[in-house]
């Protein structure tokens, strides 16, 4: 079963406005991690945010954590061309070290 | 640092016979994860290996197992594929795993026909 869920499952923006995206989650968690995966090629850690923490910055990208809610969002900023990919969630799924992926949000940005 | 290493990049079987994948991970790092990907099912979850003691194990048949060496290597073996063994395998790596943040390879494209 999925840990995480994204929301919504594709998003379809021009450039220069902004992208958020959703992920709710049903167990407690340790930390959460947004991924991101061009085409057919493997991920990549873009943020971590741990349990303590409610908002975190990298450059365009802002995340937000809200525990008691179970949910999570990430923003990206001015978004590009270059930032049409798959965005994942994923968290630690309260059975020792495994990361437990949603099922992504599509994103395209449309030059 | 060269980063993760999966070989082969694309593999077709037919079904019934095995395949076996390879992940070379960043110098260092001492856990390896396998995940499946497919459109229907999303990222799945196969196995961690971490100084070559399989640690973590995902609801997925015997016929899929792993392996990892001492140099942190690690192999996935699938045994008489079927069909929907088809899919994106992902390997990843960590220094010591747990709730770290992953580094992943670009994958092996597995078409079973």
């Amino acid at each position: 079963s999925q840990q995480g869920e994204e929301d919504p499952q594709a998003l379809s923006i021009q450039e220069g406005e902004n992208a958020t995206m959703n992920c709710s989650y049903k167990t407690s968690i340790n930390n959460l991690q947004w991924y991101r995966q061009n085409s057919g090629r493997g991920l990549v850690h873009l943020i971590l945010i741990r349990s303590n923490e409610r908002e975190k910055h990298s450059g365009r990208l802002r995340v937000t954590l809200d525990t008691s809610k179970k949910s999570s969002s990430l923003l990206i900023t001015a978004s590009r061309a270059a930032d049409t990919a798959s965005y994942f969630c994923a968290t630690d799924s309260n059975q020792g070290g495994k990361l437990i992926f949603g099922q992504g949000t599509e994103l395209s940005v449309k030059p | 640092k060269a980063g993760v290493t999966q070989t082969p990049r694309y593999l077709i079987k037919t079904r019934g016979q095995q395949v076996t994948l390879s992940c070379s991970p960043i110098s260092g790092h001492r856990s390896v994860s396998w995940y499946q990907q497919t459109p229907g099912q999303g990222l799945q979850f196969l196995f961690e290996y971490f100084s070559e003691t399989q640690r973590n194990k995902g609801n997925f048949p015997g016929r899929f197992s792993g392996r990892q060496f001492s140099n942190s290597r690690s192999e996935m073996n699938v045994s008489t594929l079927e069909l929907g063994d088809s899919a994106l395998y992902l390997c990843a790596s960590s220094l010591s795993g747990g709730y770290e943040k992953l580094f992943f390879g670009s994958g092996t494209q597995l078409s079973v026909l």
